[in-house]
């Protein structure tokens, strides 16, 4: 059964900081990763989409990379500013058509 | 616009009640999700249906039914069975590679 991980559960950068978030997952047939963006209290908004057959995708300051040999993917945030504080969330969809399976979510936190 | 609409935004219900979520889009999507989500956790998905009249259990399906009478609505019931009920709700759905998640349903059950 498909597993998708986010390392860590928890981050705290003082602004201007470039950071990388982790997702890893067991299985790596996928079929596509996205990364979502949540504001506490609040619903999804989609960051990124990563189909199978690429490597990465950009977006801003944002930065999404798979590798699916190695079961993993990353978001890269440059020049982190207060207003990217949220919790960010790794999902994928292991066929075309079947509901995304999502990690636990990096709750990043970055002080002014 | 089109989109995804749960209604209401907020929900409270007393203990032993069942009460419907409301699910509508208007994406002209196939499928259709309910997914469950509680205080640090990821989403969970809760039951699915990939076309009109036919839906299937996710990871954590007790407690809980659905419907897909009609491409457009997915409504989720929880019942009185549901244990845990408090939570907070979202529905998606999806075509091909498009993936869309409304905005959620906070249930408190008193």
């Amino acid at each position: 059964k498909q597993e998708v991980t986010q390392i860590p559960a928890a981050l705290s950068v003082p602004e201007g900081e470039n950071l990388v978030l982790n997702c890893s997952f067991t299985d790596s047939a996928i079929y596509n990763l996205q990364w979502f963006r949540q504001d506490p209290g609040k619903g999804l908004t989609s960051l990124l989409l990563i189909q199978s057959s690429q490597r990465e995708q950009t977006s801003g300051r944002l930065n999404a990379s798979l590798d699916k040999s190695s079961g993993r993917s990353t978001l890269y945030i440059a020049a982190s500013q207060p207003g990217d504080s949220a919790t960010y969330l790794c999902a994928l969809a292991n066929q075309a058509g079947t509901a995304l399976i999502f990690g636990k979510g990096t709750t990043l936190s970055v002080s002014s | 616009d089109g989109g995804i609409t749960q209604s209401p935004k907020y929900l409270f219900r007393k203990e032993g009640q069942n009460v419907t979520l409301s699910c509508e889009q208007n994406l002209n999507h196939d499928a259709m999700y309910w997914y469950r989500q509680d205080p640090g956790q990821g989403l969970r998905l809760i039951y699915y249906s990939q076309i009109v009249n036919d839906f299937q259990k996710g990871d954590i399906a007790e407690g809980y039914s659905v419907s897909r009478e009609k491409k457009e609505s997915f409504p989720l019931t929880v019942t009185s069975a549901q244990k845990n009920p408090t939570a907070f709700y979202l529905c998606a759905s999806s075509i091909g590679d498009t993936f869309g998640i409304g905005p959620g349903t906070r249930l408190t059950v008193l």
